[in-house]
């Protein structure tokens, strides 16, 4: 079955350093894979998604890329802010169905 | 346009008790999920629903746990008879009808059940 390996937490960052949060995963076919990020108090908002390898999503100054031969999805921001603090959550769907299966989740956060 | 409501967001219950966790999906969305967080485990899928059908409820327990979406009301997820391991936080998500395998899910703030 499918699952979602991603690099545990919490994270504690200050302003302005370069994040990043490690996601592998086990699926068969090609899946599609997301980033979702929840913000204290909120439910989980797609904040990236990518369908195919090499595929690079991007938002919010966020980036990650598809890799098929690592069975990756790392995120990655160059430069953090404190409003980026939050939960990251890795996931993927694999093509023609509707369930995601999730990461445990990384709770990032940022200081001033 | 308000986003998925969840409620109530925190929820004690004794062992033995009944759980009653309601979702209010996005205006105009039709299919709803369910799903569940473990302590320290990622988001697993329960329950799919479209308005007074269960589409696919591979992801729920046998035994103790059933969820509707009436025609009319949000969707209802329900516990019985609760037990220390039901305690976890419940998410619910909904999308648009269409193509469902391609509609972004949109999420919920969840509720979170602790179990005494």
């Amino acid at each position: 079955g499918n699952s979602v390996t991603q690099m545990e937490g919490p994270v504690t960052l200050s302003e302005e350093a370069f994040l990043t949060i490690n996601c592998t995963y086990t699926a068969t076919g090609y899946p599609s894979l997301f980033w979702y990020v929840q913000y204290p108090g909120e439910g989980l908002q797609l904040l990236l998604k990518a369908t195919k390898a090499d595929d690079k999503g991007s938002n919010k100054g966020f980036e990650a890329t598809y890799r098929k031969e690592t069975t990756s999805f790392h995120l990655e921001k160059g430069s953090v802010q404190v409003s980026d603090s939050a939960v990251y959550f890795c996931a993927l769907r694999s093509l023609g169905d509707y369930k995601l299966s999730f990461g445990a989740g990384t709770t990032v956060t940022v200081r001033a | 346009n308000a986003g998925v409501m969840q409620n109530p967001r925190h929820l004690v219950r004794r062992r033995g008790q009944e759980a009653r966790l309601r979702c209010s999906p996005m205006k105009g969305h039709s299919h709803v999920y369910w799903y569940r967080q473990l302590p320290e485990e990622g988001l697993k899928f329960m329950v799919y629903l479209q308005k007074e059908n269960i589409i696919d409820e591979s992801g729920m327990p046998k035994e103790r746990f059933s969820a509707e979406f009436p025609k009319e009301g949000p969707s209802i997820l329900r516990i019985q008879q609760v037990v220390r391991g039901d305690s976890a936080a419940y998410f619910c998500a909904s999308s648009p009808g269409g193509t469902w395998a391609y509609n972004e899910q949109f999420f919920g703030p969840g509720t979170r059940l602790t179990v005494l």
